[in-house]
């Protein structure tokens, strides 16, 4: 267990439709990095966050959007969902400051859109 | 030309067997190398990581960079079925530890 916690784990959604992942980082880690697997990208960085700022972007589409709360917390917002959307979503967290470069994964939430 | 290039496999190979996954990088300004392991339906999880050129030990696995050629290995002794993963090289620059991954390298080790 990573201790990072991505909610839903699975969500099965129509063309058009917008949902709301989740991310709860490890307990005292500030950053959160979103990521976008699929078959053909593999692993692709979309966004991170530090201690409720943004930090750097990747290939974010225009479409999602994400946030950090206070409390640290994380959500992607991904909006006018297509076919194409379909992929495991990763939340990651990390201390950053003095950091090995290490990131802690969650499980992933699995998005499909039919 | 992609940043982070990384055969995909599948490797299948008998246990005992000595494992050689590779990836090339385009981009000089990467600082620090690592390889990720991510079981089936897990996240990926930090295997080894190395800042430098030459060669890093851990247990039954060894990581090697070649910054001159782009070149990193992860080298795989005495290969159990517990090691049947996916194998994601990951490589970054700057203080963000933003990481470009390859596509990673599913390996399958036969009992």
């Amino acid at each position: 267990d990573s201790g990072v916690t991505q909610t839903p784990k699975h969500l099965i959604t129509a063309t058009g439709q917008r949902v709301t992942l989740r991310c709860s980082p490890r307990s005292g880690d500030l950053s959160v990095y979103w990521y976008q697997q699929s078959l053909d990208q593999g692993l692709q960085f979309l966004i991170q966050y530090y201690n409720g700022e943004e930090r750097a972007k990747g290939n974010i589409l225009e479409r999602f959007s994400a946030q950090q709360f206070p409390d640290l917390h994380s959500e992607l917002n991904l909006s006018s969902l297509e076919l194409g959307d379909s992929a495991l979503y990763f939340c990651a967290s990390s201390v950053l400051q003095g950091n090995t470069g290490e990131l802690f994964f969650g499980e992933g939430s699995r998005l499909t859109v039919l | 030309q992609k940043e982070v290039e990384q055969d995909p496999g599948p490797l299948s190979v008998p246990e005992g067997a000595i494992v050689s996954l590779n990836c090339t990088y385009s981009n000089s300004a990467f600082q620090y190398f690592m390889w990720y392991r991510q079981y089936s339906r897990k996240g990926p999880e930090l295997l080894m990581y190395t800042y430098s050129s030459g060669n890093k030990e851990d247990g039954r696995f060894t990581a090697q960079v070649d910054k001159s050629s782009k070149y990193i290995s992860l080298f795989i002794r005495d290969s159990q079925p517990s090691d049947s993963a996916t194998y994601l090289c990951a490589i970054g620059e700057g203080s963000n530890y933003k990481l470009t991954f390859g596509k990673g390298t599913l390996l399958t080790v036969n009992p």
